[in-house]
């Protein structure tokens, strides 16, 4: 597709699991953006990829949060022992170059994630 | 205190005026400037992005940056009901992450 595809569109889940939630960025941007939105706020910046590796992962909230990016392709952000506060949209973004760039960065539609 | 600050509105005109619409920042060190349009239960939009201070004209839209006063706007011309949305600012330094506003509910009546 042309845009950023995000999956699944909704998850819930009860308190204490796992969830994986998956980004497939726009076909040759290198650079990857996890943000997360609470109902009624504006985006929290998680993490940010350039290829597969990791440089800011300044925004994960805590070590139940990580993230992985295979190549310049997929990336999959894993919420383990959920928290009823987990409850958010999740937004990935992808822009054509990261860091100093002057890229644009471009999301999909978010993932709703409710914990019971 | 927030870095950006955005009024969440609702913000009500009818159709055909313009909508203004505006965020203040913190951090002197924000260099590229972005305007987003989020639609209910989808992802934020791109409008207009903008680099330094000045005015940028895009159709119905300007975006208008005054890095002196630490201020940004975006103003809608002729408004139509489908420019109903939230408005998200957002700024990002030489880094790489967004830094956002809170969003302002906008609402035109027809």
């Amino acid at each position: 597709g042309a845009g950023v595809s995000q999956s699944p569109s909704n998850k819930v889940t009860e308190k204490g699991k796992d969830v994986e939630l998956r980004c497939d960025p726009i076909s040759g941007h290198t650079a990857l953006y996890w943000y997360r939105q609470r109902l009624g706020q504006g985006l929290e910046f998680l993490i940010y990829f350039q290829g597969n590796s990791a440089p800011d992962k300044s925004g994960l909230p805590s070590d139940r949060f990580s993230a992985e990016r295979t190549g310049e392709s997929v990336s999959t952000l894993t919420i383990q022992r959920t928290q009823q506060e987990d409850s958010a949209v999740y937004l990935c973004a992808s822009s054509l170059m990261g860091d100093s760039s002057a890229q644009p960065q471009h999301f999909g539609d978010g993932t709703r994630l409710s914990i019971l | 205190q927030k870095e950006v600050e955005q009024d969440p509105g609702p913000l009500s005109v009818p159709e055909g005026a313009i909508v203004s619409l505006n965020c203040t920042y913190s951090n002197s060190a924000f260099q590229y400037f972005m305007w987003y349009r989020q639609y209910s239960r989808k992802g934020p939009e791109l409008l207009m992005y903008t680099y330094s201070s000045g005015n940028k004209e895009d159709g119905r839209f300007t975006a208008q940056v005054d890095k002196s006063s630490k201020y940004i706007s975006l103003f809608i011309r002729d408004s139509q009901p489908s420019d109903s949305a939230t408005y998200l600012c957002a700024m990002k330094a030489a880094g790489n992450k967004l830094t956002f506003g809170g969003g302002t509910r906008v609402l035109v009546k027809p």
